[in-house]
């Protein structure tokens, strides 16, 4: 069954330090993955997604995140967070029939000045 | 831009109460889904609806819950009997394509409060 786990459910960060929020994925057939965000009293957006080719997905402000297959990952990072990154941000996989997405627990990112 | 609407925003019921939540999907999406958050809990998937008809659903998704799309535009998601249980924010998608490759545009969310 497809599962992604997300190994840390709060991050604090200072403002301008870098970050990675971790997700690893289990799937049994061609992996699609994304990263969703939750801004306070907001629906999800979509942030990021990889679906073929470059193993480097980046993001419009500036996060970015890497396929890796060897290490079922998807681990988003930035290299430099800003207050307004602070978001609940959730990582999801396309069920086996495609029907839905699988969403993590989802990751707390506070960022303090 | 093109956005996902819920209404109502907030809904308090009492224990028992059947419950309509509503949603305005994106006007040209084919795809259309539920989702449910409890409080400090993850996002879970409760029901696809493609072609009219239920696509997938989970276990959460039992013979209380139902959808519809009565019209062109809207999709429910009615409760029959609320249980404290399903206190939650629920969250209406709609996506033009399938969650492979499709992105999923979500809405704002209904809070539900059951008491």
């Amino acid at each position: 069954a497809q599962s992604v786990t997300q190994l840390d459910s709060q991050v604090p960060v200072f403002e301008e330090a870098p970050v990675e929020l971790r997700c690893n994925y289990s799937s049994s057939v061609s992996v699609y993955l994304f990263w969703y965000v939750q801004y306070p009293n907001q629906g999800l957006q979509l942030l990021l997604k990889y679906l073929s080719g470059s193993t480097l997905v980046e993001s419009i402000n500036g996060f970015e995140a890497e396929f890796n297959k060897s290490q079922t990952s998807f681990h988003l990072r930035k290299p430099s967070v800003h207050i307004s990154d602070t978001a609940e941000y959730f990582c999801a996989v396309p069920n086996q029939a495609g029907t839905a997405l699988i969403f993590g627990k989802g990751t707390t990112l506070s960022v303090s000045s | 831009e093109p956005e996902v609407t819920q209404t109502p925003s907030h809904q308090v019921t009492q224990m028992g109460q059947e419950v309509i939540l509503r949603c305005v999907p994106i006007s040209n999406h084919l795809y259309f889904y539920w989702y449910r958050q409890i409080l400090g809990q993850k996002v879970e998937f409760l029901v696809s609806f493609y072609n009219n008809e239920i696509s997938e659903k989970s276990e959460i998704f039992d013979d209380q819950f139902s959808v519809e799309r009565p019209d062109g535009s809207n999709f429910t998601l009615k409760i029959r009997s609320t249980k404290l249980e399903d206190s939650a924010m629920y969250f209406c998608a709609s996506s033009e394509q399938t969650v492979r490759p499709g992105e999923l545009f979500f809405g704002e969310g209904s809070r539900l409060t059951v008491l």
